[in-house]
């Protein structure tokens, strides 16, 4: 079974920046992304990004690349997001899943209880 | 910038049949952009359901299918119950991208 489980909330100024974490047990790491989605509060879910472990290299989606930065440990199974020049706008539940694709479909399996943050001078 | 489209609101009543769709701003969906579909109730993470336009997971309940209508993709409750009021959420997969819909506020009343 596999499990993700993220760091705790935050409270950020506007123009810092935050890191959060999405730490997998159970099932494969290295070999299946782990994707970051956001929702801001009363708001839907947006695709940020994801990185497969085993490659390193992540995938942005256009709005946010170069304000965000996911990268993957593979000796702790952690994958990190870290969002730069943070606004009002950020403030938002943000939440990790695993990816799994095979040769003929893909699918946002498991996912981690997600974290809020919180951007506020 | 790709627009993925879905109804802002619907009500069914209970043991009802109620169809979800989701429409693409690039044309008809097709199952090259795998559809998936989600469940997420307030407080709750999202919770998957259907991918690749028609696949169940292990944990779906029978009561929900997906397909492709009229050039969307579509997610049916047959039988619907009180516990799937819910938000539902449609994705698309184009290349390297992933656009989720605005979501279907689904009320069982």
């Amino acid at each position: 079974q596999v499990q993700l489980v993220q760091s705790g909330a935050e409270v950020k100024k506007p123009g810092s920046s935050v890191k959060v974490s999405c730490k997998a047990s159970g099932g494969t790491f290295s070999t299946h992304s782990i994707t970051w989605v956001r929702q801001a509060p009363g708001q839907g879910l947006e695709w940020m990004g994801g990185i497969i472990p085993m490659y390193g290299t992540a995938n942005y989606a256009q709005k946010f690349r170069g304000r965000v930065t996911i990268t993957a440990d593979e000796s702790t199974r952690t994958v990190y997001m870290e969002l730069s020049t943070l606004r009002s706008e950020d403030t938002a539940v943000y939440y990790c899943a695993r990816e799994f694709c095979s040769r003929t479909s893909c699918t946002f399996d498991y996912w981690g209880q997600g974290t809020l943050v919180t951007v506020s001078s | 910038q790709t627009v993925v489209t879905q109804e802002p609101s619907l009500t069914v009543s209970p043991g009802g049949t109620v169809t979800l769709t989701c429409a693409s701003s690039t044309g008809a969906v097709t199952s090259g952009y795998y559809p998936n579909w989600f469940q997420q109730k307030p407080g709750q993470a999202p919770r998957a359901l259907i991918y690749s336009t028609t696949n169940k997971h292990s944990w779906t309940p029978a009561r929900f299918s997906g397909s492709l209508l009229g050039g969307k993709a579509a997610l049916t409750l047959s039988g619907v119950q009180p516990e799937d009021e819910a938000e539902y959420y449609c994705l698309l997969y184009y290349g390297g991208a992933v656009v989720f819909g605005g979501g279907t506020k689904l009320t069982v009343l």
